[in-house]
């Protein structure tokens, strides 16, 4: 049973620059999650999709953004980026109607020069 | 209100010995209580989780304490190893919620 799988691994932008990331989630699971974990930092919570909708968003911009697809896989769309946006990305999977318990992927690490 | 504060930020013991990570949270809404495990360059991997119907639980060489008056909790590592040398995450989360809140986070290095 595959885990939740992120594409790409690694990934360098310039500011000013836009980047999609991908996440397919564990077998079985059909609500996504996406988080930002800075250097030393503990990760924090972007959005959840669910249903292909956002169900739930932290304090992020609205240069965040997402998609769900009707496979339950995901994208994180960063437009306009920042040097501030260098983070690794990653995103989480649950099973229906218990959302609280997540499993991470490996996430994407994402640099913008 | 959201918050959660985690200590200590780093933490060395010799193996076999027996580390405490300490968590402490506010918002009383919170019911869920997981440990996440994370290695340089990999994705946090769930380690063992609590819900506050229970003051203790155990899984192998790992065991959550909860107080939930005190709302604190603490993650315990029998007979650490030197393989037990990651970052430790507690985090809280409401099971009617969607998000989790993370801890600053514990590095722990366990010297042969």
């Amino acid at each position: 049973d595959a885990g939740v799988t992120q594409s790409p691994t690694h990934l360098i932008k310039t500011r000013g620059q836009q980047v999609t990331l991908r996440c397919s989630p564990k077998s079985g699971h059909d609500t996504v999650s996406w988080y930002q974990q800075a250097l030393g930092q503990g990760p924090q919570f972007i959005f959840q999709y669910y249903e292909e909708e956002e169900r739930q968003r932290g304090n992020f911009p609205d240069r965040f953004s997402g998609h769900q697809f009707p496979n339950y896989s995901s994208e994180l769309n960063v437009n306009a980026l920042l040097l501030g946006d260098s983070a690794l990305y990653l995103c989480a999977s649950s099973l229906p109607g218990i959302t609280d318990t997540q499993y991470f992927g490996p996430g994407t690490r994402l640099t913008v020069l | 209100q959201q918050q959660v504060k985690q200590s200590p930020q780093s933490l060395i013991v010799q193996k076999g010995g027996i580390p405490i990570i300490n968590c402490a949270y506010e918002n009383t809404a919170f019911d869920y209580f997981p440990w996440y495990q994370q290695f340089p360059g990999k994705g946090p991997a769930l380690l063992i989780a609590i819900r506050p119907d229970v003051s203790e639980k155990k899984e192998g060489r790992f065991t959550i304490s909860f107080n939930k008056s005190a709302k604190q909790f603490s993650l315990h590592i029998m007979d650490s190893q030197p393989g037990d040398s990651a970052t430790y995450f507690c985090a809280a989360g409401q099971n009617a919620g969607n998000m989790l809140t993370f801890g600053g986070g514990t590095r722990l290095m366990v010297k042969p």
